[in-house]
């Protein structure tokens, strides 16, 4: 089955630089890869999400990218600010109504 | 759009006591929804799969009996822990997912479970 590796499990960034959180996939077959965002005590936030037909996507400070070949994609957080401090899990799924696999968690600080 | 409630968002119980914990989607009919659990500083893990009018799929390891899944409608599905065990306290969450396919999940807020 699909395994989802990601790194790495802490990062500490300074406000206003920026954070990059790396996941490897195993399955060829897997073609969608949502990021999930989870503050404290709260449920997981889809923040963006990257299909395999795409290489990369934008959404303001926030971008994917994704290497088919390598089997790989990572989170780009540029200007990182205060309340970008959460846990980020990267996600693989196969297809539209198979389950989503998730990383083990990347806890991201970003220090004052 | 696409929101997710989950209820209650805590619950403490003795132990042998059912818990039961509803996911409700509040602008989509979600026509699969799924359980996860997760512990401290830990990943989530799926517990199961369920179906609108059908038995819920569950992962390896879980107890069918143990976490009973019911998903009667559209918009509702429920998780009850029977007979809760001081090792059954964790971080319950359930996602929906509707007509864009499984891969569109949307998660909810999650219900904290402490069995004492």
């Amino acid at each position: 089955g699909e395994n989802v590796e990601q790194h790495p499990s802490t990062l500490s960034v300074q406000e206003g630089d920026s954070a990059v959180i790396k996941c490897t996939y195993s399955d060829s077959a897997s073609n969608y890869f949502p990021w999930y965002k989870q503050e404290l005590g709260k449920g997981p936030q889809l923040i963006i999400d990257i299909r395999s037909n795409v290489g990369e996507k934008k959404d303001q400070r926030i971008a994917v990218t994704l290497n088919k070949t390598a089997k790989h994609f990572s989170l780009h957080i540029t200007e990182t600010q205060p309340e970008d401090s959460a846990v980020y899990f990267c996600a693989a799924s196969r297809g539209r109504d198979d389950k989503i696999i998730f990383g083990k968690g990347t806890r991201l600080h970003i220090l004052p | 759009g696409a929101v997710v409630s989950q209820h209650p968002s805590w619950v403490i119980c003795k132990s042998g006591t059912s818990v039961k914990i509803e996911c409700r989607s509040l602008d989509f009919q979600a026509t699969t929804m799924f359980w996860y659990r997760q512990f401290p500083k830990q990943s989530l893990m799926l517990m199961a799969t369920s179906n609108e009018g059908s038995k819920a799929t569950y992962e390896q390891g879980v107890e069918k009996d143990k976490f009973l899944i019911n998903h009667a409608s559209l918009t509702l599905s429920t998780l009850t822990v029977t007979s809760a065990h001081p090792e059954d306290s964790s971080f319950y969450i359930c996602s929906a997912a509707g007509l864009a396919g499984l891969k569109t999940q949307y998660f909810g807020p999650g219900t904290r479970l402490l069995v004492l």
